[in-house]
């Protein structure tokens, strides 16, 4: 079975200065792993996603996430906030194993300072 | 292409009452998936489809049955409503595509459900 956990239900930053958004995971089989972003009122969408071509994955909007094995985490960051990205972000597990159920977490919502 | 169409939008029930949720997608996925959305809890999936004709329980089946007759279609199904399932539904598939990088769920714009 597979499952994550967010470690941080709200993170506050001030704009311009670096996001970090800690997600940790567990998997029986070699996990896919994603990030999902939904603005207030919005549908989800995909930020990014670990498919183990590359540890360190580069997503849309500036975020990117680096995949640990040895720590079974795949956290977020952006280098520097943008009140744009006021939001609820969730990390997804899925296996590989071909029932392909998404396992979401509990998300974590991100607040933005001017 | 509409992707993944959701119906209702909104709807309000009183305990005790049924409702079918549809799910409709045009992009000829395998894989369909329902979830609900509550506060400080993510979302959590109810069941899934890997195929036409197939269902499998979730995280949270209690109280809900799907069933998937053509491909195209995914239905939830509340036999009796309870306050507890006042949510926000969604309804997902998932894109293959030709390399791993292409996957993805592509999701519906969701179904605010209460139940009174």
């Amino acid at each position: 079975a597979q499952s994550v956990t967010q470690l941080d239900s709200h993170v506050s930053v001030s704009e311009g200065t670096p996001v970090l958004l800690r997600c940790n995971y567990s998997s029986s089989y070699s996990p896919s792993l994603f990030w999902y972003v939904q603005h207030p009122n919005k549908g989800l969408q995909l930020l990014l996603k670990y498919t183990s071509a590359a540890t360190l994955v580069k997503g849309i909007n500036g975020f990117e996430a680096e995949f640990k094995k040895s720590e079974t985490s795949f956290h977020l960051t952006k280098p520097s906030a943008h009140m744009s990205d006021a939001a609820e972000y969730f990390c997804v597990v899925s296996d590989t194993s071909g029932t392909y159920k998404y396992i979401f977490g509990t998300g974590t919502r991100l607040k933005v300072l001017a | 292409n509409a992707g993944v169409t959701q119906t209702p939008k909104f709807r309000v029930l009183k305990t005790g009452q049924s409702m079918t949720l549809l799910c409709a997608q045009d992009m000829n996925h395998e894989y369909m998936y329902w979830y609900r959305q509550d506060p400080g809890m993510g979302l959590r999936l109810i069941h899934y489809s890997v195929g036409e004709g197939t269902t499998a329980k979730g995280e949270v089946p209690d109280g809900y049955n799907v069933s998937r007759l053509k491909k195209q279609n995914f239905l939830l199904g509340l036999e009796s409503a309870a306050p507890s399932q006042t949510s926000v539904y969604f309804c997902a598939s998932r894109h293959r595509g030709q390399f791993a990088t292409n996957e993805k769920l592509f999701f519906g714009s969701g179904t605010q459900l209460s139940v009174l």
